[in-house]
């Protein structure tokens, strides 16, 4: 049974292009959660979804940032002209529906953004 | 709002030796879950244990145990055994609902 999967594990983009972060749940698993750790923090929470819907994006920036988990494919978050403040790794975490274990989430190897 | 706080950013344990990892958070609610997660040089985060707030019973998981005072609001994560692999950073968590909060975490040195 294969875990959430991240790609691309690391991604260098320059200051103003976009960049695309994907993620696949684990299989079985309905619910996406996007978490975002600068050097030497915890992680932050971003954002929650469901499939093709957002649940929870209170974490998340208001501007520049989205997220989407479309009925079928992965997960993706999006940071449009990004700036040297988003480098970060953004880890993507998953969980069973609720009454099979929602509560426990279960994370991706992440990816590590560095912008230029 | 829920917080939570990790008050030792270093640790380090002998070989084989115990150590505890501390942990507390703040919030109004009785019912929830306390997760502790590591987290080594490859930067994966791992789950290695979860405490629900409505057991009494502290989770165990192999070496790993949880000293859980609700009363206190405290999650403290004791090593027993500790082998070289446990050498890590180690976050505490909280989950409310949709909300996950983590501590800032503490970095667990293992002396050989």
């Amino acid at each position: 049974n294969a875990g959430v999967m991240q790609n691309p594990r690391h991604l260098v983009r320059r200051r103003g292009q976009e960049a695309r972060l994907r993620c696949s749940p684990m299989k079985g698993h309905s619910h996406v959660y996007w978490y975002r750790q600068l050097p030497e923090e915890g992680l932050k929470f971003m954002v929650y979804l469901q499939k093709e819907n957002i649940i929870d994006e209170s974490g998340m920036p208001k501007e520049r940032f989205s997220a989407e988990f479309p009925k079928e494919g992965p997960s993706i978050l999006r940071i449009q002209q990004v700036v040297r403040g988003d480098s970060a790794a953004y880890f993507c975490a998953s969980s069973p529906t609720l009454g099979q274990g929602q509560e426990t989430q279960y994370f991706g190897p992440g990816t590590r953004l560095l912008v230029l | 709002a829920q917080t939570v706080t990790q008050s030792q950013p270093e640790m380090s344990v002998q070989e084989a030796e115990t150590v505890t990892l501390s942990c507390t958070y703040d919030t109004s609610e009785s019912d929830y879950y306390l997760f502790w997660y590591k987290q080594p040089p490859s930067r994966q985060m791992i789950l290695v244990i979860r405490q629900e707030a409505y057991k009494q019973q502290n989770a165990t998981e192999n070496r790993f145990s949880v000293n859980f005072q609700k009363a206190a609001k405290s999650f403290s994560l004791k090593i027993s055994d500790s082998q070289l692999g446990d050498a890590a950073m180690y976050f505490c968590a909280y989950r409310l609902y949709n909300d996950m909060r983590f501590g800032a975490g503490t970095r667990l040195t293992v002396k050989p």
